[in-house]
């Protein structure tokens, strides 16, 4: 069946370190985002790609990156400068240019920094 | 930018009865998608219901359905019958329907509503 794997579902960070946080799909999508959700804070977008090669910044990038070599593969770092990483971290999925469709959503990652 | 508005952080429902979510959204653009979107204590995010903005009928799924107010950008949603399953987090979500450049694809999401239901 087609969908989104997060991996992994718990990690954990000491203060300093990187860690890169993996999002593959099987759908055949273009598009594909991270979010960040924090309690009462709904989910804010960190980073988009619409195709391989390309991304944008979202509303709350400072502290990760990104990457896009394949249209399956979307993994987020999170770097040292980050300064509050820990949170609940959300990758979806979208046809490009179908608006009506909505996201598929993976089943996150909990990131905690120890 | 478009913003979302979810009034209710938290509300509560007697099972088998009606509950209303509320939301309402900001925007210039006059054709647009909006959807609410479950997510239960798994935080696996499910697509409960969509609605297009340029179609006047409200949406329905079973259960579930909108009363989409256009002029008053208000898009709530009505649970009938409520069960225990449908406990979770509910968010209302906003997307562009026009392809007007960066950022036109992304979903802009209120802070959520925590829905109880109590047996």
């Amino acid at each position: 069946d087609g969908g989104i794997t997060q991996s992994p579902k718990y990690l954990f960070r000491k203060e300093g370190q990187n860690v890169t946080l993996s999002c593959e799909q099987n759908l055949n999508h273009d598009a594909m985002y991270w979010y960040r959700q924090d309690p009462g804070q709904g989910l804010r977008l960190i980073y988009y790609s619409q195709i391989v090669n390309d991304f944008q910044k979202g509303d709350i990038a400072e502290g990760y990156s990104v990457s896009r070599e394949k249209k399956e593969s979307f993994p987020l770092t999170v770097t040292s400068a980050q300064k509050n990483p820990t949170a609940f971290y959300l990758c979806a999925s979208s046809i490009r240019g179908n608006h009506n469709y909505g996201y598929t959503f993976g089943s996150g990652t909990r990131l905690t920094v120890v | 930018a478009q913003t979302v508005t979810q009034s209710q952080p938290e509300m509560s429902v007697q099972e088998a009865e009606t509950v209303t979510l509320s939301c309402t959204y900001d925007t210039s653009e006059s054709d647009y998608y909006l959807f609410w979107y479950k997510q239960p204590p798994s935080r696996q995010m499910i697509l409960v219901i969509r609605q297009e903005a340029y179609k006047q009928q409200n949406a329905t799924e079973n259960r579930f359905s909108v009363n989409f107010q256009k002029a008053a950008k208000s898009f709530s949603l009505k649970i009938s019958d409520s069960q225990l399953g449908d406990a979770a987090m509910y968010f209302c979500a906003y997307r562009s329907a026009g392809d007007s450049g960066a950022g036109s694809y992304q979903l802009t999401f209120g802070k959520g509503t925590k829905l109880s239901v109590i047996p």
